[in-house]
């Protein structure tokens, strides 16, 4: 079945260091993707999200980058932090019509460490 | 605004019984999703609801039963308990694109 999957399970470096965290899916019908951020004991936290008519977003210290051809998505965090730390989540949105129907579907998560 | 809560936070059954666990959306929002977190198999989505109306559905047996009230808030309930469901259930608000998840409530299932 249809998919969204994380390359790497583990992550750590150096706080400073910028941070990649990737994500493979397999429905290219999908249109909407979220990256969450999830820290120990708390719900998901939102942190940026991208459109598939959009090959790059950019936040607060975080840029999402969308490759359709590939169907690779990907979060850059810029001077990672400690208080980074923690499981990010892609998702992909597969609800019947988009937009606020929503069904997510989640990557397995990547465990983020920053170390000082 | 508060955000989305979600009751009890910590809950201990036994195998067999039944839950229902509590969910209050963000205001305004109408559109509510359940969520369950588990190790090994991560969030999966449970079903979504909108104005009353259950309108996503996830692939759970019939034991996982969800409604939703005219004031948006949300109860999910599970029957017949197995080991297994033992899980973070996380629920979900939206109002247009960004999904706001709750703190979650923990289910154990002895």
């Amino acid at each position: 079945g249809e998919s969204v999957g994380l390359h790497l399970p583990t992550l750590s470096v150096q706080e400073g260091d910028n941070s990649i965290i990737n994500c493979a899916y397999s429905n290219s019908a999908s249109d909407y993707f979220i990256w969450y951020k999830q820290e120990s004991g708390k719900g998901p936290q939102f942190i940026i999200d991208i459109r598939s008519n959009m090959d790059k977003r950019q936040g607060q210290r975080v840029t999402v980058l969308l490759n359709k051809t590939v169907k690779h998505l990907s979060l850059q965090i810029a001077a990672t932090q400690p208080g980074d730390s923690a499981v990010y989540f892609c998702a992909e949105n597969g609800g019947v019509g988009g937009g606020s129907n929503y069904k997510l579907t989640f990557g397995k998560g990547t465990l983020l460490t920053v170390n000082p | 605004k508060a955000g989305v809560t979600q009751t009890p936070r910590y809950l201990i059954k036994t195998r067999g019984q039944q839950v229902t666990l509590s969910c209050s959306p963000i205001s305004g929002h109408r559109s509510v999703s359940w969520y369950q977190q588990t190790p090994g198999q991560g969030l999966q989505f449970l079903f979504e609801y909108f104005s009353e109306t259950q309108r996503n559905k996830g692939n759970f047996p019939g034991r996982f039963s969800g409604r939703q009230f005219s004031n948006s808030r949300s109860e999910m309930n599970v029957s017949t308990l197995e080991l297994g469901d033992s899980a973070l259930y996380l629920c979900a608000s939206s109002q247009a694109d960004t999904q706001y998840f709750g703190p979650g409530t923990r289910l154990t299932v002895l």
